[in-house]
């Protein structure tokens, strides 16, 4: 399988601790991508990456929100000090950054935060 | 910035009915458009794409339009399925937005027999 894929693919955790969600692309996409979804909700941005490089991130990812993708091949995305209102699926992407650039999503790691 | 409007659901139909999803966009100049697909507990899946004014995607008898005069991308499907039951999402990516995409908020649909 040469998709994008996401460990762990559930995740439960208590308020306060910190969790930390991997991602590897596919392999010849420069491109990668982190979103949130929530129920009944389309995803929602959160940070991409060019390579090695974070190149935006989104407001919405606060101070407790890191991601790295340190040889710009698999990113972690790692949440500190989680709250309740981090419960939701993290969506990791790639995409080849080519004209039309198709960004495929890999299967999501549900958090919740007990 | 960009936005994306999808019709509300959730969308009921029997199967072998005709589908019609209605999708319309707010972009500077000429986004790609996207479907995505998503079953329960899982990611999207890419449904179809097209990437510049009057293409048409299709896939898996699925098909939408991209029309810049009415900025729409609406989905469409002659005779659905129980198994198309799932979430519909229709993407753009805009020209400045380096490749990110915006999503609208999904429509359910559920295809009974």
């Amino acid at each position: 399988d040469t998709g994008v894929s996401q460990d762990p693919r559930h995740k439960i955790t208590k308020r306060g601790q910190n969790v930390t969600f991997r991602c590897d692309p596919i392999s010849e996409h420069n491109r990668l991508y982190w979103y949130r979804q929530t129920l009944g909700q389309g995803p929602e941005f959160l940070t991409y990456f060019q390579n090695e490089a974070q190149l935006e991130k989104s407001r919405l990812l606060s101070d407790r929100f890191s991601a790295e993708r340190p040889k710009g091949s698999f990113s972690t995305l790692e949440i500190q000090r989680t709250e309740q209102g981090d419960s939701a699926m993290y969506l990791c992407a790639s995409s080849s950054g080519t004209a039309g650039n198709t960004i495929y999503f890999g299967e999501g790691s549900w958090l919740t935060v007990v | 910035g960009d936005s994306v409007t999808q019709m509300e659901g959730p969308v009921t139909l029997s199967e072998e009915a005709f589908l019609t999803i209605n999708c319309t966009y707010t972009a500077t100049g000429y986004p790609s458009l996207f479907w995505y697909v998503q079953y329960p507990g899982e990611g999207l899946q890419l449904l179809l794409k097209a990437t510049k004014a009057d293409d048409k995607g299709s896939n898996k008898g699925f098909e939408a339009t991209y029309r810049k005069e009415t900025t729409s991308f609406h989905l469409e499907k002659g005779s659905v399925q129980v198994s198309d039951s799932a979430v519909y999402f229709c993407a753009l990516n805009g020209v400045t937005n380096a490749g990110k995409s915006t999503f609208g908020d999904g429509t359910t649909l559920t295809v009974k027999p």
